[in-house]
């Protein structure tokens, strides 16, 4: 069964380093997204990604991350300067409409 | 800004309880999900709810749309050790001019053999 995966699945970084989190969306999949979830708390959405380009972002999207997809399959957040309180799991997604979100298995960025 | 809520925050059930989670949403809602979460894993889509007033069953599963579409409800019945998680709906609105899917708060379940 096709799935989205996710690297590192744990990742260490020292506070004020930058981050690339890593994904392979589903391979027909059209929609990509960042969720953010920190521990024992909701999952909240970051971005959506579309045709190349950013289709929304929240209110936690700020000029500290940004997105890619670099080539045909990968899609990456990327987290400048890390805070410590960017710790938190950050899944994937992605979907064929606007509809069912297939997630990953998520990253645990631990900022020290 | 959109919110969405959910109740209870936790509940403990014996096994072969009933248990119910409700989630409630600050605007009228386009079409709403719901996910499960496993403890340490990741969100797992369970359904997608879009009519007013739809019921959809999966098993002992039983999803509720509210009439207002501002609503909704996931009952278990007779619930199994395997039902452990946190419950999440997700719901979205396009009247508020957005696609994204706005995540509840969430409700861990417990389930006592």
């Amino acid at each position: 069964e096709p799935e989205v995966t996710q690297t590192p699945s744990h990742q260490v970084t020292q506070m004020g380093q930058e981050v690339i989190l890593r994904c392979v969306p589903i391979s027909n999949h059209l929609y990509f997204y960042w969720y953010r979830q920190i521990l024992g708390q909701k999952v909240e959405f970051l971005v959506s990604f579309y045709n190349n380009e950013i289709s929304e972002k929240s209110e936690i999207f700020d000029d500290q991350f940004s997105v890619e997809r670099p080539d045909g399959s990968n899609f990456t957040l990327k987290i400048r300067s890390t805070k410590l309180e960017d710790s938190a799991m950050y899944f994937c997604a992605s979907s064929e409409q606007v509809t069912e979100a297939f997630f990953g298995q998520g990253t645990r960025l631990t900022v020290v | 800004g959109q919110q969405v809520m959910q109740i209870p925050q936790y509940q403990h059930v014996q096994e072969g309880e009933d248990f119910t989670t409700y989630c409630n949403s600050s605007t009228t809602l386009s079409n709403i999900q719901w996910y499960k979460q496993r403890p340490g894993g990741h969100p797992v889509f369970l359904i997608q709810l879009v009519k007013s007033g739809e019921v959809k069953k999966q098993k002992r599963l039983t999803f509720q749309f509210g009439e207002a579409k501002k609503n909704s409800s996931l009952h278990i019945t007779a619930t199994q050790t395997t039902d452990v998680g946190t419950y999440f709906c997700a719901g979205q609105s396009w009247a508020s001019g957005t696609y994204k899917y706005i995540f509840g708060t969430g409700t861990r379940l417990k389930v006592l053999a």
